[in-house]
């Protein structure tokens, strides 16, 4: 069975220029998660989808990040513009579904690494 | 919100040894994970484990829910196992999103 899938896997920017990440999950995966890690940190939560619609993006700068997910598969993530801030790793996770119990377990992509210079 | 607590914030070993990480939360949960992230920034998933024990190989977790806490054990240490460890748990009281919460992390290195 396939993983989940993240492209690029490293990316630099300059701040102020956007950059948009891709994320394919494991086939017949409701749930998807971007998470943001930050060096020396855990991953936090930064958006939840269950098929097509959000879930939870209360952790979401929506003033330059936004999510889609739009035909309940796969998903991008973008920032627009980015700051020095934003550096970080961005990981993408899937689950079956997003409830309780073992249909909740997560399964994480290798990760995009972005610079902002 | 829940805290979540790992300890020991770092860790080293010699190979061959044996070694036991620890996750305290602070209130009920409903899901509880473990991961291994190793140096190249990929988590994989060692146990999903809201109660009880599983064992996979050299790795078993413990997880006693009724007194907030879960262990994992790592015997007979390979350099491999280096990387970071973190428990993430989805609050039993919540907003209804489950989502997870990351831990602290452990910084495990084992020495050839």
């Amino acid at each position: 069975e396939a993983g989940v899938a993240q492209s690029p896997r490293y990316k630099i920017i300059e701040k102020r220029q956007s950059v948009a990440f891709w994320c394919n999950p494991i086939s017949g995966h409701a749930t998807l998660y971007w998470y943001q890690q930050i060096l020396g940190q855990g991953p936090k939560l930064l958006i939840q989808f269950q098929n097509n619609g959000v879930v939870d993006d209360s952790q979401l700068p929506k003033d330059r990040f936004s999510a889609e997910r739009l035909k309940g598969v796969d998903s991008t993530l973008k920032i627009q513009p980015a700051k020095l801030e934003d550096s970080a790793v961005y990981l993408c996770a899937s689950s079956f579904s997003g409830g309780r119990g073992s249909y909740n377990e997560q399964f994480f992509g290798p990760g995009t690494r972005l610079t902002v210079l | 919100g829940i805290q979540v607590e790992q300890s020991p914030p770092d860790l080293i070993l010699q190979e061959g040894a044996n070694s036991t990480l620890r996750c305290n939360f602070s209130d009920s949960v409903n899901n509880l994970q473990w991961f291994h992230q190793n140096p190249w920034g990929q988590l994989i998933n060692l146990f999903y484990i809201p109660s009880g024990t599983k064992q996979n190989g050299r790795l078993s977790a413990t997880t006693v829910a009724t007194e907030r806490y879960s262990l994992l054990y790592i015997s007979s240490s390979q350099t491999t196992d280096s990387g970071v460890y973190f428990c993430a748990v989805v609050p039993r009281e919540g907003s209804g999103t489950y989502k997870y919460i990351f831990g602290t992390g452990t910084r495990l290195k084992v020495l050839a």
